[in-house]
């Protein structure tokens, strides 16, 4: 039961463009969505959150934006540029009822090319 | 603020020898997960602690996976008798666990090969 997905394995965009990896969840108690970065032989490090009471959260080249209707959130990075190439999670806790551990997608490898 | 710390980075080890990894969390931080990530997929939950209490332990986290964090600072993480499935890189997150400051930092995390 995969309660957070990433449909899209690899996105490829060129330096200075939006670069825009999508997220959808199924389980309606998560509450608090995270994104986070990850370099090959490192640990995820965090990149922005965004609470179920919100639409949107922005954070320098960073926003993040929720849709509870249709269970879906998106991060956007613009310009985009080719540090930010790595694998991108997405993740979602029930903060209520489960101790806020995380529920991560399968990640999305993010090319941004020069 | 010196971040999670993990250690060791890398283990190989013989199928069937026992291994244990240690987290180091951030300091004022109450809560310490351990996930376990494989090739091609995102990290999947293990188990957590509130202080020195294991909260909550993931079916994935068989008999032979036991972890504990006496103190309620540092944690460890031991796999009895290692299979080639336990093959994965460890990762061990923190947070404070107050209300507004749920998120996790995570530490570089302990890649694990059985040959």
């Amino acid at each position: 039961d995969q309660q957070v997905k990433q449909n899209s394995p690899s996105l490829s965009v060129q330096e200075g463009r939006i670069s825009i990896l999508n997220c959808d969840y199924t389980n309606s108690m998560f509450d608090y969505f995270l994104w986070y970065k990850k370099y090959p032989a490192e640990g995820p490090t965090f990149l922005i959150s965004i609470s179920s009471i919100k639409d949107k959260n922005e954070d320098g080249r960073f926003t993040v934006f929720l849709n509870k209707s249709a269970k879906h959130l998106s991060l956007h990075i613009v310009p985009s540029q080719p540090g930010d190439s790595a694998v991108y999670f997405c993740a979602a806790s029930a903060r209520e009822t489960s101790g806020s551990r995380l529920t991560f997608g399968e990640g999305t490898q993010l090319t941004v090319n020069p | 603020d010196t971040g999670v710390s993990q250690d060791p980075r890398h283990k190989i080890t013989k199928r069937g020898q026992n291994v244990t990894f240690r987290c180091d969390p951030i300091s004022e931080h109450n809560r310490l997960y351990w996930y376990r990530q494989t090739l091609g997929q995102g990290p999947e939950f293990l188990t957590y602690f509130q202080n020195e209490a294991q909260l909550e332990k993931s079916r994935l986290l068989s008999d032979r996976f036991s972890a504990e964090r006496p103190k309620g600072s540092f944690s460890t993480l031991e796999i009895q008798r290692t299979e080639q499935g336990d093959s994965a890189m460890y990762l061990c997150a923190s947070t404070t666990g107050k209300r507004g400051q749920e998120t996790q930092y995570f530490g570089p995390g302990t890649r694990l090969l059985v040959l």
